[in-house]
């Protein structure tokens, strides 16, 4: 049962490279979520789906786009990455909404930007 | 204010003994609760979802105290095998925005 699917797990990106990290599910899940995690502090959130057709901005959505491609995939692109955004990326789902519901998590994308 | 405060530790635990730890939350409006468990280098998971009559799962127990908003998490007869962080997690603007603590690290010694 693979859960949630991110890829890549590892990569280095140069200033100003651009790049997608890409998310599927297999829960039948209507909620998908991208979070980063960078050292000392918590998980922050950088968009959101609440269901397929809808994305919405999280709390650090700057420099970022989504899109919800179906159902199952939700990707990630940076167009033009910076230093700052040196992070572990994860994206989760949830079957709808986070208010009670459990989130399941991906296991991780280590970003660096050089 | 944060948002959800935890202290870091790290919260150094004898093999057997009883580890306990609280988080705060800032929003008195919060209405779920949930403790993560995440693995170095690995992606969080539930551990349990925190409810208003406190709950037990095994060797773990969960407070919330809504009048001084804070959630506990309560482990016995720790393992080894508990090493890890516990994030602190609170829905908070309401659904499909949650707040992450930054995380409780507990190191169980032999």
């Amino acid at each position: 049962n693979a859960g949630v699917t991110q890829t890549p797990k590892f990569q280095v990106l140069k200033t100003g490279q651009s790049m997608t990290l890409q998310c599927a599910q297999d829960m039948n899940h209507n909620s998908m979520y991208w979070y980063r995690q960078d050292p000392g502090m918590g998980l922050r959130l950088i968009y959101y789906s609440a269901s397929e057709g809808t994305t919405d901005k999280g709390e650090v959505p700057n420099g970022y786009n989504v899109s919800r491609l179906n159902k199952r995939e939700f990707s990630l692109r940076l167009e033009s990455a910076a230093p700052s955004q040196t992070s572990v990326y994860f994206c989760a789902s949830s079957e709808s909404g986070t208010g009670g519901n459990t989130i399941y998590f991906g296991e991780g994308s280590w970003l660096t930007v050089v | 204010r944060k948002e959800v405060e935890q202290d870091p530790g790290p919260f150094n635990v004898p093999e057997g003994a009883t580890v306990a730890f609280n988080c705060t939350y800032s929003n008195s409006a919060s209405q779920s609760f949930f403790w993560y468990r995440q693995d170095c280098r690995k992606e969080p998971k539930l551990l349990m979802s925190v409810y208003s009559s406190g709950n037990e799962d095994g060797r773990f127990t969960a407070q919330l105290n809504r009048a001084s908003q804070y959630i506990s998490l309560l482990i016995r007869d720790s393992k080894l095998s508990d090493s890890a962080t516990y994030l602190c997690v609170v829905n908070y603007y309401g659904n499909n925005r949650l707040a992450f603590g930054k995380g409780n690290q507990v190191v169980v010694i032999p």
